[in-house]
């Protein structure tokens, strides 16, 4: 039972333009949702985070949005750079599973020069 | 500035061999977690310990067992390995496992032939 769902596998965009990642979840206990980016063979490093007290946050080029009716989040990358061709994976705390961590399957961007 | 320190960062089993696989954060947190990403399945968690002294199984732990060493050390044991548990395995530690952001390692691959 997928909890945290990414549908899109990949993302394609040009350099300059806006990327939006996209993350489903199921579980209403969810109140802390984050996103990652991972490189190739390296760990994911954290990049923003959204309490579900909040609908928006914002940090340099990346906000990030929480629809809690809807059970769905949000990245935005403005403008999108080719260094930012990564894996994103959302994740979510919460639930039952207090302390625990629940990840998307990741979605991975290309930004094309 | 050494956050996270996973090895090996490689290693080939034969299936029934054993292995233990290391994690270290130089970052004083009393949470830490193991983790294994296999391809669209994003990262699902094996084990973790919410402080010194205590662990938990997380959503994929048969197979498995872990030794919190210290408030720095948390290692993962395969006690007889299988070509199943071939993937790539992440340890990561927080200060408090409530609501935050957990810091990752660089990963360790593993292949059980």
């Amino acid at each position: 039972d997928q909890q945290v769902k990414q549908n899109s596998p990949s993302l394609s965009v040009q350099e300059g333009r806006i990327s939006i990642l996209n993350c489903d979840y199921t579980n209403s206990m969810f109140d802390y949702f984050l996103w990652y980016k991972k490189y190739p063979a390296e760990g994911p490093t954290f990049l923003i985070s959204i309490s579900s007290i909040k609908d928006k946050n914002e940090d340099g080029r990346f906000t990030v949005f929480l629809n809690k009716s809807a059970k769905h989040l949000s990245l935005h990358i403005v403008p999108s750079q080719p260094g930012d061709s990564a894996v994103y994976f959302c994740a979510a705390y919460g639930g039952t599973s207090y302390g625990k961590l629940t990840f998307g399957q990741g979605t991975i961007l290309t930004v094309h020069p | 500035n050494a956050g996270v320190t996973q090895t090996p960062k490689f290693q080939v089993l034969k299936t029934g061999q054993s292995m233990t696989l290391q994690c270290a954060q130089d970052m004083n947190h009393n949470s830490m977690y193991w983790y294994r990403q296999d391809p669209g399945m994003g990262l699902r968690l094996i084990y973790y310990s919410a402080s010194e002294g205590t662990t938990d199984k997380g959503e994929v732990p048969n197979g498995y067992n872990v030794s919190r060493l210290n408030k720095r050390e948390f290692s993962l044991r395969l006690e007889s390995a299988a070509p199943s548990q071939t993937s790539v395995y992440f340890c990561a530690s927080t200060q408090d496992s409530y609501n935050q952001p957990q810091h990752f390692g660089d990963g360790t691959r593993l292949s059980i032939l």
